[in-house]
């Protein structure tokens, strides 16, 4: 079945370094992946998504691009800023799988300034 | 719009009892999901819901059943509740075609079972 792997957090970086937290993915056919964050006391919201290979995700300066290839999705940001401090998911929707996510387990993330 | 609203946002029942969440979703959408988070890890798919009807079931015991109403809200029922079924819970809506099939997300029930 689907799964999805991401790096174990937490991860805690000062103001203005660069993120990458890792995903890694396993599924048949192509799926579509997102990465999703969850704020303190919230639920998720979507953060990006990439629905074929070599598609670019990008929003608020979070980057992520499907690797076919390498089964990954990995998240980057060149410069992180203290409201950035969420959980982030990283997530799949199979094909045919009428929107069903499979998530990773997330990743903490803290930024101090 | 008021996006994915859910209701209680938090619960407190004994175990044994039985409990039901309810999800309005985001105008426009017909299709609910239902995510079980428990501390520390990433939303279980429970089911989901499409023209009343349970369209897809991840691994969740029969204790877990739902229902969609002709307006596409849903509810979530939990029987004969365990210990272990203490967690967020998590209602998604999308809809059928091109944009609106983007899952949005609601704020959560959080469960604590006694």
């Amino acid at each position: 079945g689907n799964s999805v792997t991401q790096m174990e957090g937490p991860v805690t970086l000062s103001e203005e370094a660069f993120l990458t937290i890792n995903c890694t993915y396993t599924a048949t056919g192509y799926p579509s992946l997102f990465w999703y964050v969850q704020y303190p006391g919230e639920g998720l919201q979507l953060l990006l998504k990439a629905t074929k290979a070599d598609d670019k995700g990008s929003n608020k300066g979070f980057e992520a691009t499907y690797r076919k290839e390498t089964t990954s999705f990995h998240l980057e940001k060149g410069s992180v800023q203290v409201s950035d401090s969420a959980v982030y998911f990283c997530a799949l929707s199979g094909l045919g799988s009428n929107y069903k996510l499979t998530f990773g387990k997330g990743t903490l993330l803290t930024v101090n300034p | 719009d008021a996006g994915v609203t859910q209701s209680p946002t938090h619960l407190i029942k004994t175990r044994g009892q039985q409990v039901t969440l309810r999800c309005s979703p985001k105008s426009g959408h017909d299709t609910v999901s239902w995510y079980q988070q428990a501390l520390g890890q990433g939303p279980q798919f429970i089911f989901q819901y499409y023209e009343e009807e349970e369209r897809q079931r991840g691994n969740f015991p029969d204790r877990f059943s739902g229902h969609q109403f002709p307006n596409y809200s849903s509810e979530l029922n939990v029987n004969a509740l365990l210990l272990g079924d203490s967690a967020l819970y998590l209602c998604a809506s999308s809809g059928t075609w091109g944009e609106s099939t983007e899952a949005f997300f609601g704020q959560g029930t959080r469960l604590t079972v006694v």
